[in-house]
């Protein structure tokens, strides 16, 4: 079956760091693959997306290209700011069968400090 | 006001106790689901409704039931409450044809004592 693999937080930062998140991904077929984010008391909300190999989604700074060789997707930005501090899930949509499901990692707590 | 609503979004209960978390949204999507959220294992499938109609089990149904009332409205009810059903609920809806871009709720955190 489909499944995520994202790395264990909890990720400390200064302000200004570089971010990677590590998500790798088993699945068949091409998967759409998926960032979300979890601010402190709020419900998930979609950060990015690839829908094939070789693309890369970005947004609000963050950027992750979908790698299918190594099967990653790994979440980066280069300037983290206080107000990134979340909880980060990587996810995959499987390319055949009913298109609603959703698989999600575990979740990387990332905080970033002044 | 928020797209998606929940309510109550914090309950304390006790074990053996029926309790129903109600969720609505205001995006016109077709789909809804019901997911749980506990520390180190993301979130997991509950219910899913594809229409009013239409109602899925997903991957951890067991000791949860769902009402879908309307388009707007999905319910989650425990029959009969146990501790190990203490987490985070997460209602989501999203269109048929994005269905990978899911619409979260704030969340209800339920403790069962």
């Amino acid at each position: 079956g489909n499944s995520v693999t994202q790395m264990e937080g909890p990720v400390t930062l200064s302000e200004e760091a570089f971010l990677t998140i590590n998500c790798t991904y088993t699945a068949t077929g091409y998967p759409s693959l998926f960032w979300y984010v979890q601010y402190p008391g709020e419900g998930l909300q979609l950060l990015l997306k690839a829908t094939k190999a070789d693309d890369k989604g970005s947004n609000k700074g963050f950027e992750a290209t979908y790698r299918k060789e190594t099967t990653s997707f790994h979440l980066e930005k280069g300037s983290v700011q206080v107000s990134d501090s979340a909880v980060y899930f990587c996810a995959l949509k499987s390319s055949g069968g009913s298109n609603y499901k959703l698989t999600f990692g575990k979740g990387t707590l990332l905080t970033v400090n002044p | 006001d928020a797209d998606v609503t929940q309510t109550p979004r914090n309950r304390i209960t006790k074990t053996g106790k029926r309790i129903m978390l109600e969720c609505s949204q205001t995006k016109g999507h077709d789909r809804m689901y019901w997911y749980r959220q506990d520390p180190g294992l993301g979130l997991r499938l509950i219910y899913y409704s594809f229409d009013v109609k239409d109602i899925n089990k997903g991957e951890i149904s067991d000791g949860y039931s769902v009402s879908r009332q309307a388009q707007a409205k999905f319910s989650l009810s425990l029959e009969s409450a146990i501790p190990n059903q203490t987490a985070l609920y997460f209602c989501a809806t999203s269109d048929r044809d994005t269905a990978y871009e899911q619409y979260f709720g704030p969340g209800t955190r339920l403790t069962v004592t």
